[in-house]
């Protein structure tokens, strides 16, 4: 079965630190890899998403950047966190040729203060 | 641009009363839509997908049906239990498949 790990789960970070927030997904090959936030009052947010390897598309202008060294790996990353970079980040993923169900990770929550 | 609304915000039940939730969409060219179930902290969890050329998904007490000429889709949960307050969200994908626009969710609570 498919399984996918977020760490770390909290995280208390200080305005202008770097940020390195990692997800991996078990059981699949080639997923296509999503990073949500999820901001009080503000919804689900879709950061960036990833069809394979290298591949990144960004969806909000913004202070954070995604890579994806490896193929069942999505790293949210950050060289300066911004107050504004508080928030509850969600990694998902789904098969690339299914139906489209989205699975996700159990979530990291970052506050910057 | 899809946009995906759900109303209410917030709803209380008393226990084995039936959910009935709502959600609304702007774009009918909607390629999928997923309910989620959300508790406090956590991750989401998928409770069912429709697909467009769908009207409904079944799952135990979970029904959800899907109206593309209406823009809406609606969750029944049968005989509500305790164990089932919970924020709910819903999601609209596009037809390329790679992007879901969220509902704000309903936040649930079914009490004893």
């Amino acid at each position: 079965s498919q399984t996918i790990h977020q760490w770390p789960a909290t995280l208390v970070q200080p305005v202008g630190s770097p940020l390195s927030l990692e997800c991996t997904v078990e059981g699949t090959s080639n997923p296509n890899l999503y990073w949500y936030r999820q901001a009080a009052g503000r919804g689900l947010q879709l950061l960036f998403y990833s069809v394979g390897i290298g591949q990144i598309s960004s969806e909000v202008p913004q202070n954070l950047s995604a890579s994806r060294p490896q193929d069942r790996q999505f790293i949210l990353s950050s060289k300066k966190l911004l107050l504004s970079d508080s928030g509850f980040y969600l990694c998902a993923w789904r098969y690339t040729s299914d139906t489209g169900e989205l699975f996700f990770g159990e979530g990291s929550r970052l506050t910057v203060l | 641009k899809q946009e995906v609304t759900q109303i209410p915000a917030a709803l209380s039940v008393p226990e084995g009363e039936n959910l009935v939730l709502n959600c609304s969409f702007t774009d009918s060219a909607i390629y999928n839509l997923q309910w989620f179930r959300q508790d406090p902290g956590k991750g989401l969890t998928s409770l069912l997908l429709i697909q467009s050329s769908q009207r409904e998904q079944t799952s135990g007490r979970l029904n959800a049906s899907l109206d593309k000429s209406s823009g809406r889709s609606t969750l029944y949960i049968a005989a509500s239990q305790p164990g089932d307050s919970a924020t709910y969200l819903c999601a609209g994908g596009e037809a390329a498949g790679n992007k879901l626009t969220f509902g704000g969710g309903t936040r649930v609570l079914v009490k004893p």
